[in-house]
């Protein structure tokens, strides 16, 4: 069965430094994972996402991640945090055909001024 | 284009009672998929209609059902409600079910079911 794990259940991070929120999967094939943003009373907004191609994916916000295959790692990145940036951060893989997508447990991202 | 729109947006709701709820997707959008989130479990996949099929199923009681009209609406039913039913439920559109398209999810902003 496919997975993720998110090994930190929060970042503390001061603005304007870059930021990093780790992701490892564990996939039987090609992966297809996603990364997914949660803000309060909100549901949760598509950042970006690995299908095939290049290792570095860019996505909305200014966010990109970097896919390691022989890492099993798919962690997410941006050059500058912002405090708008905290939020509840989700890596997800989908499972098998359609449109199934395993998530991991979230990672709060804290942006501090 | 509109998002995703879920209605109701909060419900409470007494054990034993039934209940349902309702997602329009993005328009265009014929694969809808539903998710369970509670502090506890976190994330949870429930199930995923296309074209009026459901094509994946989690694992939930058979007390948890949905369906899909010919204009791609979902609607997913809670039968017989337990106190550990209470979560957000959230609803999520993409273009296609086909194995192996790339295509993202677009999430709604849930319902939020409380069960007293």
């Amino acid at each position: 069965a496919q997975s993720v794990a998110q090994p930190e259940d929060q970042v503390n991070v001061a603005e304007g430094n870059p930021l990093t929120v780790k992701c490892t999967y564990s996939v039987s094939g090609n992966p297809y994972l996603f990364w997914y943003v949660q803000y309060p009373n909100r549901g949760l907004q598509f950042l970006l996402k690995y299908i095939t191609g290049d290792n570095l994916v860019k996505g909305s916000y200014g966010f990109e991640a970097e896919f390691n295959k022989s890492q099993t790692s798919f962690h997410l990145k941006k050059p500058s945090a912002l405090v708008s940036d905290s939020a509840l951060y989700f890596c997800a893989v989908r499972e098998g055909g359609y449109n199934k997508l395993i998530f991991g447990a979230g990672t709060r991202l804290a942006v501090h001024p | 284009k509109a998002g995703v729109t879920q209605t109701p947006r909060y419900l409470i709701k007494t054990r034993g009672q039934q209940v349902t709820l309702s997602c329009s997707p993005i328009s265009g959008h014929r694969s809808v998929s539903w998710y369970q989130q509670t502090p506890g479990q976190g994330l949870q996949f429930l199930f995923e209609y296309f074209s009026e099929t459901q094509r994946n199923k989690g694992n939930f009681p058979g007390r948890f059902s949905g369906r899909q009209f010919s204009n791609s609406r979902s609607e997913m039913n809670v039968s017989t409600l337990e106190l550990g039913d209470s979560a957000l439920y959230l609803c999520a559109s993409s273009q296609t079910s086909f194995r192996d398209s790339g295509y993202e999810q677009y999430f709604g902003p849930g319902t939020r079911l409380t069960v007293t």
